[in-house]
């Protein structure tokens, strides 16, 4: 039962443009989201968060968006670089799981130069 | 880059053997957790420990057990490795669990390509 979803498998974008990366979760107790950055035969890398009690994070080229009552959350990088290239992961937790963290099937972007 | 090592990096291995997943750290970090990684499903925990001795199950726990005797490691152990188990397996570590204040986020290490054949 997958509790955090990424419906598109991959997603191409041009250089320059934005990248907008969506995930859905059906458990209405998480309140902590975060998304991590994955290059081939490497571990994932985080790369920004946001806490139920925000709508929006932003550090740098990215940006986080949380909508509660819709259970869905978006990645936006702006502009988009090549090196933006990889796969995405959104993860999610709740304090009543502890410290489990449920991540996505991810999205694998591909910036094109 | 956080100091997270995993060994061996790539395995084969046949059905029925056991087989120990190495995670070693240099952070001091008090906690520790295996993941695994395959199509379709994202990463999904396995086991996780929070201090030395003391552990807990993960979501996908069957078929698999840790140990942590010191802070720096945590053993993953496939007592009777099947093709199911074949994975790319995670290890990562956090400074702390969540608590009401804040989380913390978890830092991977490379991962460790397995096969069961």
């Amino acid at each position: 039962d997958q509790q955090v979803k990424q419906n598109s498998p991959s997603l191409s974008v041009q250089e320059g443009r934005i990248s907008i990366l969506n995930c859905d979760y059906t458990n209405s107790m998480f309140d902590y989201f975060l998304w991590y950055k994955k290059y081939p035969a490497e571990g994932p890398t985080f790369l920004i968060s946001i806490s139920s009690i925000k709508d929006k994070n932003e550090d740098g080229r990215f940006t986080v968006f949380l909508n509660k009552s819709a259970k869905h959350l978006s990645l936006h990088i702006v502009p988009s670089q090549p090196g933006d290239s990889a796969v995405y992961f959104c993860a999610a937790s709740a304090m009543e799981t502890g410290n489990q963290f449920y991540f996505g099937t991810g999205t694998s972007l591909t910036v094109i130069p | 880059d956080a100091g997270i090592t995993q060994s061996p990096r790539h395995k084969v291995t046949e059905t029925g053997t056991p087989v120990t997943l190495r995670c070693h750290q240099t952070e001091n970090h008090r906690y520790m957790y295996w993941y695994r990684q395959d199509p379709g499903h994202g990463l999904r925990l396995i086991h996780y420990s929070y201090g030395v001795k003391d552990t807990d199950k993960g979501e996908v726990s069957d078929g698999y057990s840790v140990s942590r005797s010191k802070t720096e490691d945590f053993l993953l152990t496939l007592e009777s490795a099947t093709s199911s188990q074949t994975s790319v397996y995670f290890c990562a570590i956090s400074a702390e669990g969540p608590s009401v204040a804040s989380y913390n986020e978890q830092f991977f290490g490379p991962g460790t390509r397995l096969t069961v054949l």
